[in-house]
């Protein structure tokens, strides 16, 4: 099975602020990598597919990139709504598996 | 619009069976894969199974295999997860997923681009 390793594991950051967030997957899984975030007490919501292309609905603060074994989730000039956990996964192999998650939490 | 709605979650005890479903609307159901996902109280996202759009390709993660069962049902647009021999590992909340096909160039990606709001299976005696 492919292991996602996902980090850092949670974030302290101000709105305003730029984040990136790592994903390293333990095999290449090409461009077959997903972001998802979640907010409290709701279900995930893509963000990302194919590891760089935004979803329809998605604002453009959100970008991703990296393919192979290495990827990142990049969100620009953070919003409060962006605090939040994210996911990424990838859909290259089964069993579908999913990073750890990183909790953006308000400084 | 696209909406998954999911049902049966609930208490079982220990060794016993549920059976989660999840209903479809808004979209060509029989041709997309449909999957479920679970999330333990304060854990992350854990992949549990996905059906291809016909109902041929099943697969499994480790942790349930033998244990739980998807299936579909095209004519009534549900997908189900038969749960079996439940184990306290198994409280969750499940959420059923739509993989998505979107094509770029020759290559398409399946990523899950829409979510039910979930089900609740608590396991304890």
């Amino acid at each position: 099975a492919i292991r996602i390793v996902q980090s850092p594991s949670s974030l302290s950051t101000s709105p305003g602020d730029r984040v990136t967030i790592t994903c390293r997957a333990s095999q290449d899984v090409s461009s077959y990598l997903a972001w998802y975030q979640q907010r409290p007490g709701k279900a995930p919501n893509l963000l990302i597919y194919a590891a760089s292309s935004l979803q329809s609905g998605v604002p453009s603060r959100f970008s991703g990139s990296g393919s192979g074994t290495e990827f990142t989730l990049t969100i620009n000039f953070l919003q409060s709504e962006d605090f939040a956990t994210y996911y990424c996964q990838q859909y290259h192999t089964f069993p579908l598996s999913f990073g750890g998650g990183t909790i953006l939490q308000i400084k | 619009e696209v909406q998954l709605v999911e049902s049966g979650g609930g208490l079982v005890h220990p060794g016993g069976s549920l059976r989660l479903s999840c209903a479809a609307s808004g979209f060509n159901f029989r041709t997309f894969g449909m999957s479920w996902v679970r999330q333990a109280p304060g854990k992350g996202l854990e992949w549990v199974s996905v059906i291809s759009g016909s109902g041929e390709n099943r697969y499994y993660s480790e942790s349930v295999k033998g244990r739980l069962t998807i299936s579909r049902d095209n004519a009534k647009n549900t997908v189900h997860l038969e749960m079996s021999n439940v184990r306290a590992e198994d409280t969750a909340v499940y959420y059923c997923a739509k993989t998505g096909g979107y094509c770029i160039g020759t290559t398409c990606y399946n990523p899950l681009d829409v979510w039910g709001k979930g089900t609740t299976v608590t396991v304890s005696s």
